[in-house]
């Protein structure tokens, strides 16, 4: 099965918002509403802040969104602050009842 | 508060078995779905596999035929043991679970994990 695909990195100043794309095929993303998305901290686990395309669980700040559109699934962080800087990762459940990671975006607080 | 926690010996040879222990306190496994994932270093993650709460699991294509993902009730832990490794098995291990919530008296099941063990990492060499 592929790695669904993302960009290496993306870069923003704090306070500003920034969109982190993930793409995937009619295999996964597109045929169904489960994406999710983690943050993974240097040295740490990855923690669950999207999941179902755009639920937040319980905890998870409102600047962390979701959305979908056709394959490709977005995650939006607005209000951008130092505290969100690490590796983003998409993931989706599969026609095969597998499940597939995106390729991994560094996100940079300028 | 469930906890998970990784075990497992840090280095392994090539062409043996890795065997790695889940243990999970402050919920029964055989009340939940259960992954393995795994990071290699400075790679993204790759979803290992799966066993339900009934214990039925499922692989990963590209790992099927090497891994065996298995639970142990009585001791409240899962295993997993990954065949003929190679240096391309070297990564960080992380169990974790998959979410469910209870509405209305039946158990809904999500596709994505939200409790993670902290991790173990198995190096595969000579």
């Amino acid at each position: 099965q592929s790695v669904l695909t993302q960009p290496a990195s993306v870069s923003g100043s704090a306070g500003q918002s920034i969109t982190i794309s993930c793409t995937g095929s009619s295999s996964d993303i597109s045929d169904f509403k489960y994406v999710s998305w983690y943050q993974q901290s240097p040295g740490k686990a990855p923690k669950l802040l999207i999941f179902d395309v755009t639920q937040r669980p319980s905890g998870i700040s409102r600047r962390y969104s979701g959305s979908k559109s056709g394959t490709t699934a977005s995650l939006t962080i607005s209000g951008l602050q130092a505290e969100d800087e690490a590796d983003y990762y998409c993931s989706s459940f599969t026609t095969s009842s597998t499940y597939v990671f995106g390729s991994g975006t560094k996100v940079t607080v300028l | 508060q469930v906890q998970l926690q990784e075990s497992g010996p840090g280095l392994v040879k090539p062409a043996e078995t890795l065997s790695l222990i889940c243990s999970v306190s402050g919920d029964s496994i055989s009340t939940f779905s259960w992954t393995w994932i795994r990071q290699a270093p400075g790679k993204g993650l790759e979803w290992i596999g799966n066993i339900s709460s009934s214990g039925s699991a499922n692989y990963n294509p590209s790992l099927r035929g090497r891994v065996t993902i298995s639970e142990d009730k009585s001791k409240n832990h899962l295993s997993l043991m990954l065949t003929s490794v190679t240096a391309a098995d070297t990564a960080v291990y992380y169990c974790a679970r998959v979410a469910q919530e209870e509405v209305a008296f039946q158990t809904h099941h999500y596709h994505c994990f939200d409790v993670w063990g902290p991790g173990t990492t198995v190096t595969v060499s000579s």
